[in-house]
């Protein structure tokens, strides 16, 4: 069972568009949302992550929008460019519970078009 | 500072197999994982280790078995390779103290089972 739903599966923008990838989760214990990005050939590296306490986080032009009653977070990359092309991974875990795991989402691979 | 390192890189085996792949931190890190990820199903986790000496099953441990052989060191084993098990493994480390949650990847090990 899919701890955490991912969509879409892909995605493809024009540079400077705004992609958006969104996530959804039922189990109401997490409480620490994380986005990975991943290029070819490399391993994961954390983005940005939200604590559900906060409605939007924003780092750089990365933005996460948190909706604690739906139960969805998404990922929005404004102005986007050639170099954001990567595969993105949104998780989800309970923060402080030691050695806690991470359920990840199955990713959505972007290409930004130049 | 190496962060988490990995070996082998690729590795290609037969049927019935056995090998063992290799992880260091060197962040002084509590918490260690291994996880698989395949095409389409994202990041997913086959065993942690809250801390040295503890070990856990995470959502797919069967074929596998794991060392957490000190603070530094944790090793994933496939004791008789199965087709199933080609994929690509990452193995990570997170400090459990204070407010840090932030999970760091190695760069992946690529096996092929024939």
């Amino acid at each position: 069972q899919q701890q955490v739903k991912q969509s879409p599966q892909s995605l493809i923008v024009q540079k400077g568009g705004i992609p958006i990838i969104n996530c959804a989760y039922e189990n109401t214990a997490f409480d620490y949302f994380p986005w990975y990005q991943q290029f070819p050939g490399k391993g994961p590296a954390l983005l940005i992550a939200i604590r559900p306490d906060v409605s939007e986080k924003k780092e750089g032009r990365f933005t996460i929008s948190f909706n604690k009653s739906a139960k969805q977070f998404s990922l929005h990359i404004m102005d986007s460019q050639p170099g954001d092309s990567a595969t993105y991974f949104c998780a989800a875990s309970i923060e402080g519970n030691t050695g806690n795991q991470f359920y990840f989402g199955t990713g959505t691979s972007l290409t930004v078009i130049p | 500072n190496a962060g988490v390192t990995q070996t082998p890189k690729f590795q290609v085996l037969k049927t019935g197999q056995s090998m063992t792949l290799q992880c260091a931190q060197d962040m002084n890190h509590n918490s260690m994982y291994w996880y698989r990820q395949d095409p389409g199903m994202g990041l997913r986790l086959i065993y942690y280790s809250a801390s040295e000496g503890t070990t856990d099953k995470g959502e797919v441990p069967n074929g596998y078995n794991v060392s957490r052989l000190n603070k530094r060191e944790f090793s994933l084993r496939l004791e008789s390779a199965a087709p199933s098990q080609t994929s690509v493994y990452f193995c990570a480390s997170r400090e459990t103290s204070g407010s840090q949650n932030e999970q760091f990847f190695g760069p992946g090990t690529r096996l092929t089972v024939l």
